[in-house]
């Protein structure tokens, strides 16, 4: 597509239920990142994917997050018994190492956990 | 570790004015990439303008340029002739260049700040 997709824009989900967050970048960019971003925060990494390359897991900020790029393409952020403090937006990125190594952004996936 | 600091959480500029937005950040790497992101209300984080630490000239995008200062680690933000459309929050973040020329992995943010257009 045009520009990195995600789905769902919100999502309201009850304390403990678990949540899976969708990202599909744009074609034919080999990285991918997740971004957590808390209200009037800035970003805070979580997971990066390159290639075939083993993931750089260590944003993920507690066992409960998880994340799998299927295909070198569409990335689902799974997060298990939600908590309060899990309620924030989640960014994804892409970027393609010969295009200047820019990342661009989707638009986010708005988390509440009441 | 790298690190980005941004110490103003808020300005304030006149429409057709022009504002500076701060930045300094912490490496010890001597090759690496600096941008500036705006996210307006919508979320959507937009590409401002972009720097090479190997390159010298300041990069200049219309209305948008910086000041990028190596030995200081500074690297500044100028919108000149500000717009109403500019209002957002401005982020400011640093990511290495591996080894082989490509960068690697993560952007690391400052904290932002929020720029309000007067009218």
């Amino acid at each position: 597509g045009a520009g990195v997709s995600q789905s769902p824009s919100n999502k309201v989900t009850e304390k403990g239920k678990d949540v899976e967050l969708r990202c599909d970048p744009i074609s034919g960019h080999t990285a991918l990142y997740w971004y957590r971003q808390s209200l009037g925060q800035g970003l805070e990494f979580l997971i990066y994917f390159q290639g075939n390359s083993a993931p750089d897991k260590s944003g993920l900020p507690s066992d409960r997050f998880s994340a799998e790029r299927t295909g070198g393409s569409v990335s689902t952020l799974t997060i298990q018994r939600t908590q309060q403090e899990d309620s924030a937006v989640y960014l994804c990125a892409s970027s393609r190492r010969d295009i200047g190594n820019t990342i661009y952004f989707g638009e986010g996936s708005w988390l509440t956990v009441v | 570790a790298q690190t980005v600091t941004q110490s103003q959480p808020e300005m304030s500029v006149q429409e057709a004015e022009t504002v500076t937005l701060s930045c300094t950040y912490d490496t010890s790497e001597s090759d690496y990439y600096l941008f500036w992101y705006k996210q307006p209300p919508s979320r959507q984080m937009i590409l401002v303008i972009r720097q090479e630490a190997y390159k010298q000239q300041n990069a200049t995008e219309n209305r948008f340029s910086v000041n990028f200062q190596k030995a200081a680690k500074s690297f500044s933000l100028k919108i000149s002739d500000s717009q109403l459309g500019d209002a957002a929050m401005y982020f400011c973040a640093y990511r290495s260049k591996g080894r082989s020329g490509g960068a690697t992995n993560k952007l690391i943010f400052g904290t932002g700040t929020l720029l309000a257009v007067q009218p």
